[in-house]
């Protein structure tokens, strides 16, 4: 059974920077796609980017182009958000998740002064 | 970046069947956009229940069924239990991007 851990998420100022990581175990890791949702209080579901099992590919949604990066170290079977550039609208549970099947239980970000 | 449309809300009897619908703005869906569908209840994490349009997991319950449906993909649930009351969200293959419909709150009554 896969189990995936979000952690990072906290409170940072507009313009700020955040690492999230998302862990996995029970899986062989290196095999899946590895995606990050995001959702907003009481919004729906956001899909941001995702990850190739190798890293080869990785695809982001227009809202966050250029501000996020993804990416994984399988040898550690982790995967990577670099949000920078936060904005208040970034505010949200943001959720990893394997081949869109496994989730996490999210991570919540708040972007405030 | 292209919209996926789907209803906000919609209410069904227990017992009954619903179908929920998942549009996108650059026209008819087809399989090529491997549409996906989750439940998602309050204070929890999304389930995924159909994949690549009509493929159900190992844990989608057989009352559950995906399909196309006039230009749209659907997911239908059939013989309604008030524990389906939930938040379904579609979500559509765009070269290389997921898109997700903005949801639609089911409440069964």
């Amino acid at each position: 059974e896969v189990q995936l851990v979000e952690s990072g998420g906290g409170l940072v100022q507009p313009g700020g920077s955040l690492r999230l990581s998302c862990a996995a175990s029970g899986v062989i890791f290196r095999t899946f796609w590895t995606h990050w949702v995001r959702q907003a209080p009481g919004q729906g579901l956001v899909w941001l980017s995702h990850i190739k099992d190798d890293g080869s590919d990785i695809r982001y949604a227009d809202s966050v182009k250029g501000r996020f990066t993804v990416s994984r170290d399988n040898a550690k079977n982790t995967v990577y958000l670099q949000m920078n550039s936060l904005r208040a609208e970034d505010s949200a549970v943001y959720y990893c998740a394997t081949d869109l099947t496994s989730w996490g239980q999210g991570t919540l970000v708040s972007v405030s002064s | 970046q292209t919209v996926v449309t789907q209803e906000p809300s919609l209410t069904v009897s227990p017992g009954g069947t619903v179908t929920l619908t998942c549009a996108c703005s650059s026209g008819a869906v087809t399989s090529g956009y491997y549409a996906n569908w989750f439940q998602q209840k309050p204070g929890q994490v999304p389930w995924a229940l159909i994949y690549e349009t009509t493929k159900k997991h190992s844990w989608t319950p057989a009352r559950f069924s995906g399909s196309l449906l006039g230009g749209k993909a659907a997911l239908t649930l059939s013989y309604v239990q008030p524990d389906d009351e939930a938040d379904y969200y579609c979500q559509l293959f765009f070269g290389g991007v997921w898109v997700f419909g903005g949801g639609t709150k089911l409440t069964v009554l």
